[in-house]
């Protein structure tokens, strides 16, 4: 079946480049996305690419994809305090397979 | 628009009880679905519906039962609770199901089954 792999923690200090990876198994999904959970709260998406893109930046957020190695990668430029969070990498269309989350602590 | 709200926020049940957790969107949503979260297992796709009368499986749905008979709610019910249901539920919906990356998450239910 499906499956969404990514490493469940990762510290980078404020200021620097964070780089969150997943691989993934189902390459028929349509979209990949990037989901933030802050403590407490549910999921926000953050942002989501198209399979037949490489690339994708929204201000602070680049997101590449791999297909043939299907590895999609999340980097976060200017890390600050307030990108502490669970980010969860995902797949699908109808069903939507989440990665079981990476928790980015950010150091001073 | 109040967005997709969960009711109740926490829940204690002993085994075997039976409840319905419920979830409602006000934004004309077509696509809605159940998500449970697990410490260490990220969020597994429970039930789904891309409509009114419309419902499927997603990769954990035993134990549980959904239905849709309208547009705007989508309870999840648990027929006989069992410890192992312990979890964070969330309620989501999108636009459709051709517009799941716009998928809209609620704050959650936090249930305990002893």
């Amino acid at each position: 079946g499906e499956d969404v792999e990514q490493s469940l923690f990762l510290s980078v200090r404020e200021g620097d480049s964070s780089v969150i990876n997943c691989t993934y198994t189902d390459s028929s999904s349509t979209y990949l996305y990037w989901y933030k959970q802050e403590p407490g709260a549910g999921l926000q998406l953050l942002t989501y690419i198209f399979s037949n893109m490489d690339m994708k930046q929204d201000q602070r957020l680049t997101v590449l994809l791999n297909k043939k190695d299907k590895h999609l990668s999340l980097r976060i430029a200017d890390t600050q305090t307030g990108d502490s969070a669970i980010y969860f990498c995902a797949e699908g269309d109808d069903k939507i397979i989440f990665g079981k989350g990476t928790r980015l602590h950010i150091l001073p | 628009n109040a967005g997709v709200t969960q009711t109740p926020k926490f829940q204690v049940l002993k085994t075997g009880q039976s409840m319905t957790l419920q979830c409602a969107q006000d934004m004309n949503h077509e696509y809605m679905s159940w998500y449970r979260q697990d410490p260490g297992m990220g969020l597994r796709l429970i039930h789904y519906s891309v409509g009114a009368g419309i419902t499927d499986q997603g990769e954990v749905p035993n134990g549980y039962n959904v239905s849709r008979s309208t547009t705007e709610d989508f309870p999840l019910r648990l027929l006989s609770a069992a410890p192992s249901q312990t979890s964070v539920y969330f309620c989501a919906s999108s636009y459709s199901r051709r517009l799941t990356y716009e998928q809209y998450f609620g704050p959650g239910t936090r249930l305990t089954v002893t």
